[in-house]
């Protein structure tokens, strides 16, 4: 059974940083790309980053670029996205998706998502 | 960037009654690669339709997509209770940005 299982929201402050996980299990995580997708608070859906199965291409956003990097560990079937000079705008659940099939982008399982609040 | 625009916004019908979505993109979506999501309060998106309109693996066949080009259409034939959510298309074309329509929330009348 797949699961996808996200960590490391919290309540952080304007200009501060965070790290997000999702761990992984139930598919051989190396065979796939991962994506980051966020929600603000009563609002629609919204890509934020991907990164290949062989960890070897990331993609971004615009609001993001050059402050949010996604990274991962195939050892540890481990998805990561580091978070830095974070805004209001950040605000939002954030879930990790799995990639259906290779060079495809749409995603057939999604974690639970984890909660980021920025604010002061 | 690819805009998808879904309409309408919200969708008021009886349980039994036919369910009738709207995504248009500003541009062509090549190879029609274009997926929707249902999404309820509290869960997470869960795919229904890829490719415009292959169905996911587990979900009913009153769930159907169509369409082409800009303009595609997710039709649930028959609304049962738990068919009551917000709707989300998503197109997949080529290197990102990915983007995500607005969403359609079908709510019981």
């Amino acid at each position: 059974e797949v699961q996808l299982v996200e960590s490391g929201g919290a309540l952080v402050q304007p200009g501060g940083s965070l790290r997000l996980s999702c761990a992984a299990s139930g598919f051989i995580f190396t065979n796939y790309a991962m994506t980051w997708v966020r929600q603000a608070p009563g609002k629609g859906l919204e890509w934020v980053s991907a990164i290949s199965g062989d960890d070897v291409s990331t993609y971004y956003t615009d609001s993001v670029k050059g402050r949010f990097t996604v990274s991962r560990d195939n050892s540890k079937n481990t998805l990561y996205l580091q978070m830095n000079s974070l805004g209001a705008e950040d605000t939002a659940l954030y879930y990790c998706a799995k990639n259906a099939a290779s060079g495809t982008a749409f995603y057939d399982y999604w974690g639970q998502g984890t909660l980021v609040t920025v604010s002061s | 960037e690819i805009v998808l625009t879904q309409s309408p916004g919200t969708l008021s019908l009886s349980p039994g009654e036919r369910a009738t979505l709207s995504c248009r993109a500003s541009q062509s979506v090549s190879r029609n690669y274009l997926a929707w999501y249902q999404q309820k309060p509290g869960q997470a998106p869960r795919l229904l339709i890829y490719g415009a309109s292959s169905r996911a693996t587990g979900i009913p066949d009153r769930f159907s997509g169509s369409g082409s080009g800009t303009d595609f259409t997710l039709t649930i034939s028959r609304l049962e209770p738990e068919d009551f959510a917000v709707y989300y298309c998503q197109q997949y074309v080529g290197s990102p940005p990915i983007t995500f329509g607005g969403g359609t929330k079908v709510e019981i009348k």
